[in-house]
């Protein structure tokens, strides 16, 4: 099966400029993650989606950050305007969990975003 | 709260057996998982536990004690393939999981 898709796969701009992330889940996959990684630290949960609702985003700055998953397959990250602090690595993933249940469905990673703000 | 504790670091030398702890504590609880991440990659799936006692699987295993809150990995006859990062997660009450910072695994010939 074809993985997470991702991009771009870096990205370099200065700060308060905006910047946006592409996802493409695995097909069949409800649940979408948005995860940020800081070097050196675990991935910190942004927003979750189940099909194309929210179920998590209380850990998303949303003074500057959006996403958004059209028609419950897609999705997209903003960052607008950036900060230096939000330079880090952007990692997608998908699992298979859904209202039925699958708690044990690994997340699949896509290769991530590398963003660096100047 | 929520949190996982995890060493930074660990050093081992190839062809031995190391063991990674995590402990965590979470209100909510479905499950854990291991995952590794070499440097500049995504991580991968390792393991999950949900129950008591070992999972093998190959070379690594998994342990979990929900009454303590304590997992560790398990890894064998390591290999320099091996040095990576090692995640601990767990799964809140739905579909959230939230990870620890990783383990630093260096392999030494």
């Amino acid at each position: 099966e074809a993985g997470v898709a991702q991009s771009p796969r870096y990205k370099i701009i200065e700060k308060r400029q905006s910047v946006a992330f592409w996802c493409n889940p695995i097909s069949g996959h409800a649940t979408l993650y948005w995860y940020q990684q800081i070097l050196g630290q675990g991935p910190k949960l942004l927003i979750q989606f189940q099909n194309n609702g929210v179920v998590d985003d209380s850990q998303l700055p949303k003074d500057r950050f959006s996403a958004e998953r059209l028609k419950g397959v897609d999705s997209t990250l903003k960052i607008q305007p950036a900060k230096l602090e939000d330079s880090a690595v952007y990692l997608c993933a998908s699992s298979y969990r859904g209202p039925r249940g699958g708690y044990n469905s690994p997340l699949h990673f896509g290769n991530g975003t590398r963003l660096t703000v100047t | 709260g929520q949190n996982i504790d995890q060493p930074t670091e660990m050093t081992a030398t190839e062809g031995a057996i190391v063991q990674i702890n995590c402990t965590y504590q979470t209100s909510g609880f479905n499950g854990l998982f291991w995952y590794q991440q070499h440097a500049g990659e995504a991580p991968t799936f390792l393991s999950y536990n949900v129950l008591d006692g070992l999972e093998e699987k190959g070379r690594f295993s998994s342990f979990l004690s929900r009454s303590k809150g304590y997992s560790y990995l398990l890894l064998k006859e390591l290999q320099m393939k091996d040095s990576a990062s090692y995640l601990c997660a767990f799964n809140t009450g739905g579909f959230k999981t939230i990870f620890g910072a990783g383990t630093r695994l260096f392999v030494k010939a």
